[in-house]
């Protein structure tokens, strides 16, 4: 089982809302990440957690403010986001930090 | 930056077989992965190279050359199913970096 589930879908979010993206996995995978993805572009790497911590955090705005609760979950806090934000965003998670990355089907965010 | 180039988009004809490249700069080189992604969806797992050399499953082969910076990712016997963006990915000291992905368009 290679699977990262992702909710929800779809979201569409005014600029003064806030909402959460959730992000899981039971590989036992100790690292988890964020992404966002523009159409026609690769995913950008956000923020990546290893054994429940953040190690990196790719100089994201403060209005996106991840948060791993256990090793298996992994949430992305939305406030105040911009229109500009409105992208696919993918979670993804590996055995380690290094190692392949399975993606879950992503959250497609608008804001209006 | 990170200079990894591959061609934005292809075009094969079903059952051919067609090689899409990517180059990219070698410091502090770990690895490389390749994933497809169709559109809307998640990037699924392709290969990883580590070593020189080809890596063959199924109708989709990678081939690395770290001291050219080099790779490459071959599919066999085309199918339609088989058109979406292709990404290479270096592994480096940091987690991945996505090359630009190319898109492949697979006609009849």
């Amino acid at each position: 089982d290679t699977e990262v589930t992702q909710t929800p879908k779809h979201l569409v979010m005014g600029m003064t809302n806030k909402k959460s993206l959730k992000c899981e996995q039971h590989m036992g995978h100790r690292a988890m990440y964020w992404y966002k993805q523009k159409a026609k572009k690769p995913p950008e790497l956000m923020f990546v957690y290893s054994y429940e911590k953040l190690s990196i955090n790719e100089s994201v705005p403060s209005r996106f403010s991840p948060e791993c609760p256990n090793s298996s979950l992994l949430n992305l806090h939305l406030h105040a986001l911009q229109p500009e934000d409105s992208a696919l965003y993918l979670c993804a998670s590996s055995q380690a930090r290094g190692d392949i990355q399975y993606f879950g089907a992503g959250t497609r965010l608008s804001v209006l | 930056g990170q200079n990894i180039d591959q061609p934005t988009e292809m075009t094969a004809t079903e059952g051919a077989i067609v090689q899409i490249n990517c180059t990219y700069q070698t410091s502090g080189f770990n690895g490389l992965f390749w994933y497809q992604q169709h559109a809307g969806e998640a990037p699924t797992f392709l290969s990883y190279n580590v070593l020189d050399g080809l890596e063959e499953k199924g109708r989709f082969s990678s081939f690395l050359s770290r001291s050219k910076g080099y790779s490459y990712l071959l599919l066999k016997e085309l199918q339609m199913k088989d058109s979406a963006s292709y990404l290479c990915a270096v592994k480096r000291n940091t987690p991945l970096v996505f090359g630009k992905g190319t898109r492949l368009s697979v006609i009849a």
